[in-house]
């Protein structure tokens, strides 16, 4: 079956600008992560989604960044003011679950803020 | 709180060479282990995993044992192939953590003939 997808694979903004980036899950998946890697690190969780719900936010940043899932499959991620400390590559993990552990990552959006 | 410290790479291997990739946490808690690897142009694909301690996490000819006396979870492989060069991050999740996962900052393997 199709794997959790991610739109657009790159992103090119200017410092200022707002963008947003989009992650369908497999379907299915009620547990839904973002994470962001910068260069050279380790993907770092930014927020949880259970459903529809923020169940954990504690990654996020600051306040530039809010994420949604309205019906609890796609989610969107919102940068705001992107600054050039905000490029990275932003990735994409659902989980189907109850007791089900492993997270099927997408191939990340590349955002790089000019 | 919850860290992940991996060997610095990039490790580079001839062909059947034996590779170890070590790897250490530290934890809140009781955490189940992971080893991911990313192939190029490729998204992080779960490679093995460990739930408790002892347990021995095993695919594609790799192998890791978690080992909560020494707070390890080394990934090794007997003879790697040149397909095996990709990034690999070995990452760490705590129970009622929502199942999110705290990564190393991965370590490249180049396998050459």
């Amino acid at each position: 079956g199709a794997g959790v997808s991610q739109t657009p694979s790159n992103k090119v903004t200017e410092k200022g600008k707002y963008v947003e980036l989009r992650c369908d899950p497999i379907s299915g998946h009620t547990a839904l992560y973002w994470y962001r890697q910068s260069l050279g690190q380790g993907p770092e969780f930014l927020i949880y989604f259970q459903g529809t719900g923020a169940a954990d936010d504690s990654g996020l940043p600051n306040d530039r960044f809010f994420a949604v899932r309205p019906e609890g499959s796609v989610s969107t991620l919102k940068i705001q003011r992107t600054e050039r400390g905000d490029s990275a590559v932003y990735l994409c993990a659902s989980r189907l679950g109850g007791g089900a552990e492993t997270q099927y990552f997408g191939p990340g959006t590349r955002l790089l803020v000019l | 709180g919850n860290s992940v410290t991996q060997m610095e790479g990039p490790v580079t291997l001839s062909e059947e060479a034996f590779l170890t990739i070590n790897c250490t946490y530290t934890a809140t808690g009781y955490p189940s282990l992971f080893w991911y690897v990313q192939y190029p142009g490729e998204g992080l694909q779960l490679l093995l995993k460990a739930t408790k301690a002892d347990d021995k996490g095993s695919n594609k000819g790799f192998e890791a044992t978690y080992r909560k006396e020494t707070t390890s979870f080394h990934l090794e492989k007997g003879s790697v192939q040149v397909s095996d060069s990709a990034v690999y991050f070995c990452a760490l999740k705590v129970t009622g953590g929502g199942n999110k996962l705290t990564f190393g900052t991965g370590t490249q393997l180049k396998v050459e003939l």
